[in-house]
């Protein structure tokens, strides 16, 4: 039975940058999707980005491309979140999930790959409370 | 891009009373394969989510059999047989079938 395990929570100054990270155990960590997804206080879930580590490339919300990094490392099973420029609107619970390898990677009128997540997550991390504030 | 609507956005109800949340899209999630990729995730207070109901009506492994979901095209529907303590949280939909993946703004469900 896979496992997610984050990283422990953060407090940041405006303007600065975190890195969350989310091991995987237990199972195959390579072909699944991972997702960053956040949840603002009292707020719903928002997805930011993900990525497939056997592919290697990220695909980002449009909301926070730019800002946001999303990397794996197949040698320790670990996804990695990095949010720059932090605001206090960034104050969020940041949890990675994993996704069946059952979606697809279509590419976009650019020829740009993006991946599918049809069926959505079936597998969270425990969640990384990331707090912004001077 | 897609907009997911979900109503009521607060349901209480009583214990062993059935209960139902609707899910709805600004555009059909049939996807060009045939299949309509609609999920429904489950937050208990304090926990992190998670999956329900796969591809509309699926349950996941360990799912109780009073969870049930159905719909088609851009009306979807979760609902509860008999409510139990164990279900208050915020129940989530989440479309798949266009990108980026979206989820609802979530249903609050709990107890008279």
């Amino acid at each position: 039975q896979v496992q997610l395990v984050q990283s422990g929570a953060e407090v940041k100054k405006p303007g600065s940058s975190v890195k969350v990270s989310c091991k995987a155990s237990g199972g195959t960590f390579s072909s699944y999707a991972i997702s960053w997804v956040r949840q603002a206080p009292g707020q719903g879930l928002e997805w930011m980005g993900g990525i497939i580590p056997i592919f290697g490339t990220a695909n980002y919300a449009q909301k926070f491309q730019g800002r946001v990094t999303i990397t794996a490392d197949e040698s320790t099973s670990t996804a990695y979140m990095e949010l720059s420029s932090l605001r206090s609107e960034d104050t969020a619970v940041y949890y990675c999930a994993r996704s069946p390898p059952k979606g697809a990677m279509v590419p976009d009128s650019s020829g740009y790959y993006k991946y599918y997540y049809y069926y959505g997550m079936d597998v969270w991390g425990q969640g990384t409370t990331v707090t912004v504030s001077s | 891009d897609v907009v997911m609507t979900q109503s009521p956005l607060s349901l209480p109800v009583t214990l062993g009373q059935p209960a139902s949340i609707s899910c709805r899209s600004s555009q059909s999630l049939v996807y060009s394969d045939g299949n309509t990729y609609l999920n429904w995730f489950q937050q208990r207070p304090g926990q992190s989510p998670r999956r329900l109901i796969y591809k509309v009506s699926n349950r996941d492994s360990g799912v109780p059999d009073r969870f049930s979901g159905s719909g088609s095209g851009t009306d979807f529907t979760l609902k509860i047989s008999r409510v139990e303590a164990e279900d208050v949280g915020v129940y989530y939909c989440m479309q798949g079938t266009h990108w980026p993946p979206l989820f609802g703004p979530g249903t609050k469900v709990d107890i008279k």
